[in-house]
């Protein structure tokens, strides 16, 4: 089992641009989380994805939008990229739903710097 | 807002024990408390896991209090490999975390 995998794990980017950023979940899982972690500081709830639908969202602006494919693989795009988002960014699965208070397994993350 | 009061930072000597101790004094009856850690730049890796009863895996423990306002995590046997930020989470369910600055523990030789 590859666990939760993410490409790419580096990405530079200039302001204004536009960035998609990619994971698989973990064999099984079905519900995909999305955070971003500045330098210092904890990961930031951005948004969850369960059957093909954004399910809860955080206080991120609407630059920042997802989708999930029904192979339940996810991706995150950045539209009009600012230097504040210079982030490592980071994605985890957890399992169906029903199964109740299991543990999320995140990726490895991808370190995106915005020049 | 994290629901978590941890310390900032804590060090321990390479095979004692680390007890790291976390409040959250308002949290619900449905509620778990979670444990996470981060290894420099890695994504972060589940540790344990517990509603009201103390629990145990092959990588710690956790002491939940009674009233369940705090609990403490014990690596037995610190190792310098376990020198990473640790974090407490209270929620009913893993599907959004929210995590709070966390406790940085150094393991020392």
């Amino acid at each position: 089992d590859a666990g939760v995998t993410q490409s790419p794990t580096h990405l530079i980017k200039t302001r204004g641009q536009q960035v998609t950023l990619r994971c698989s979940p973990k064999s099984g899982h079905d519900t995909v989380s999305w955070y971003q972690q500045a330098l210092g500081q904890g990961p930031q709830f951005i948004f969850q994805y369960y059957e093909e639908e954004e399910r809860q969202r955080g206080n991120f602006p609407d630059r920042f939008s997802g989708h999930q494919f029904p192979n339940y693989s996810s991706e995150l795009n950045v539209n009009a990229l600012l230097l504040g988002d210079s982030a490592l960014y980071l994605c985890a699965s957890s399992p169906q739903r029903r199964f109740m208070n299991t543990e999320a397994f995140f990726g490895q993350g991808t370190r995106l710097t915005v020049v | 807002d994290a629901k978590t009061t941890q310390p900032t930072s804590m060090d321990c000597a390479e095979g004692r024990a680390a007890n790291l101790p976390c409040n959250h004094s308002t949290i619900s009856g449905n509620e778990y408390v979670y444990w996470y850690r981060q290894i420099h730049s890695q994504g972060p890796q589940y540790i344990i896991h517990g509603l009201k009863n103390n629990e145990t895996n092959e990588m710690a423990s956790l002491i939940i209090t009674e009233d369940r306002k705090s609990s403490t995590l014990i690596l037995p046997h610190a190792t310098l490999r376990d020198t990473a930020v640790y974090y407490c989470i209270v929620c009913y369910n893993t599907d959004k975390l929210i995590f709070g600055t966390g406790t940085r523990l150094q393991v020392f030789p």
